[in-house]
């Protein structure tokens, strides 16, 4: 079936506008997480949803930063006035639960290069 | 000091060879112990899962995770240049309400035929 699809695959901005990038996860799957893999790091965990549950956004480097989930599908992640540092991939996950021995599958990535 | 250490390579081995990637740790909280491989511009997909210390083999890979030395280990056996890639490793504690991962920032392998 179909995997994790995310978009754009790429996208360049100017310092200072806002951007939204997508996330829709494998269908079925309740929990879905955003990470940001910046050059020559780890990923860093960003958000986490869960069903209609409040979301973990305890990652979230700034208030810049926001995320949404309507029910069980599509997400969004915002990046108001975006910075240079906020150059990264971002990749989201999606879970068939939100337990521990399940397997995140990962979508390809949005690249975000501020200029 | 970062939560996860591992060496960011490039690690480059003839074909045929084993590999061994590994990681430390510093929060004993750690209970459940990832590898992901990751292709050039791909997301990165799970090979192996292990829970607390032991040994986990699943065809020509092999996980290790030692809790007492907060250490653990990817062992490729017979690689091959398929093997290319950015090995992750990834942890995460047991505390319920979501699976976050903790990652490393990757080692880069490449087999040479």
């Amino acid at each position: 079936g179909a995997g994790v699809s995310q978009s754009p695959s790429n996208k360049v901005t100017e310092k200072g506008k806002d951007v939204e990038l997508r996330c829709d996860p494998i269908s079925g799957h309740t929990a879905l997480y955003w990470y940001r893999q910046r050059l020559g790091q780890g990923l860093e965990f960003l958000i986490y949803f869960q069903g209609n549950s409040a979301p973990d956004k305890s990652g979230l480097p700034s208030d810049r930063f926001s995320a949404e989930r309507t029910g069980e599908s599509v997400s969004t992640l915002t990046i108001q006035r975006t910075q240079q540092e906020d150059s990264a991939v971002y990749l989201c996950a999606s879970s068939l639960t939100s337990g521990m021995v399940e397997t995140q599958y990962f979508g390809p990535g949005t690249r975000l290069l501020v200029l | 000091q970062k939560e996860v250490e591992q060496d960011p390579g490039p690690l480059s081995v003839p074909e045929g060879a084993i590999v061994s990637l590994n990681c430390t740790y510093s929060n004993s909280a750690f209970q459940y112990f990832m590898w992901y491989r990751q292709y050039s511009r791909k997301g990165p997909e799970l090979l192996m899962y292990t829970y607390s210390s032991g040994n986990k083999e699943d065809g020509r890979f092999t996980a290790q995770v030692d809790k007492s030395s907060k250490y653990i280990s990817l062992f490729i056996r017979d690689s091959q240049p398929s093997d290319s890639a950015t090995y992750l490793c990834a942890m995460s504690e047991a505390t319920g309400g979501g699976n976050k991962l903790t990652f490393g920032t990757g080692t880069q392998l490449k087999v040479e035929l």
